[in-house]
């Protein structure tokens, strides 16, 4: 079935850094997503991806869907502490269900 | 509105006893889906409906009854707990259009002893 990857597992980083994260398909996907949940928290939903190479921005976060739509990237421009939270893409294949990936756990150091 | 809502949301079993956890939306969605969270592995789909009266199984169901009476509710059910079902139980819901953002609840943890 379909497997979505993300890395890395973990990144710590020190605020005002930059931080990315990486989401990969073992299948072509008609659309993906990316959720943030804070610790102790729920998913939150942030994007949706729907066309190759779509780049979305929403302030410091910019979401990337690639050619092939079988990967994708968050990256987030200088971080503060309240980017704190794991990271998961979620990606659909034409007539599935969204498959979650394991998530990137991100923590800003002051 | 309260969106998602879980109950319980915290609970511990005995190896072999049953139970029932209950989410409930208030936003009109037609889908509701039931995933299980353990460390490392991110979100998985237990079950989910795309409408009231019917229910479909997702990536890891065995051990799990589900049922969707009523269009705002969805229940999983365990009937005979394990050890390994000890993990953290998220309700969400969406509507059917294309965007299909998803809304948690606020989770229930479950240990299983």
């Amino acid at each position: 079935g379909q497997q979505v990857m993300q890395i890395p597992q973990y990144q710590h980083v020190q605020e005002g850094e930059d931080f990315t994260t990486y989401c990969n398909s073992s299948t072509t996907l008609s659309n993906i997503q990316w959720y943030k949940q804070r610790p102790g928290g729920h998913p939150v939903f942030l994007i949706q991806l729907v066309k190759s190479g779509e780049v979305k921005k929403q302030k410091r976060l910019t979401f990337q869907f690639g050619e092939a739509k079988k990967n994708s990237s968050l990256h987030i421009t200088a971080t503060q502490t309240t980017d704190v939270g794991t990271y998961f893409c979620a990606g659909r294949g034409y007539g599935q269900n969204f498959v979650f990936g394991p998530g990137t756990r991100l923590s800003v150091l002051p | 509105n309260a969106g998602v809502t879980q109950t319980p949301k915290f609970r511990v079993l005995k190896t072999g006893q049953s139970m029932t956890l209950l989410c409930a939306q208030d936003m009109n969605h037609e889908y509701m889906y039931w995933y299980r969270q353990d460390p490392g592995m991110g979100l998985r789909l237990i079950h989910y409906s795309v409408g009231e009266g019917t229910t479909a199984k997702g990536e890891v169901p065995d051990g799990y009854n589900v049922s969707r009476l009523k269009k705002q509710n969805f229940l999983l059910g365990l009937e005979s707990a394990a050890p390994s079902q000890t993990s953290v139980y998220f309700c969400a819901s969406s509507d059917r259009d294309s965007l299909r953002e998803q809304f948690f609840g606020p989770g229930t943890r479950l240990t299983v002893l």
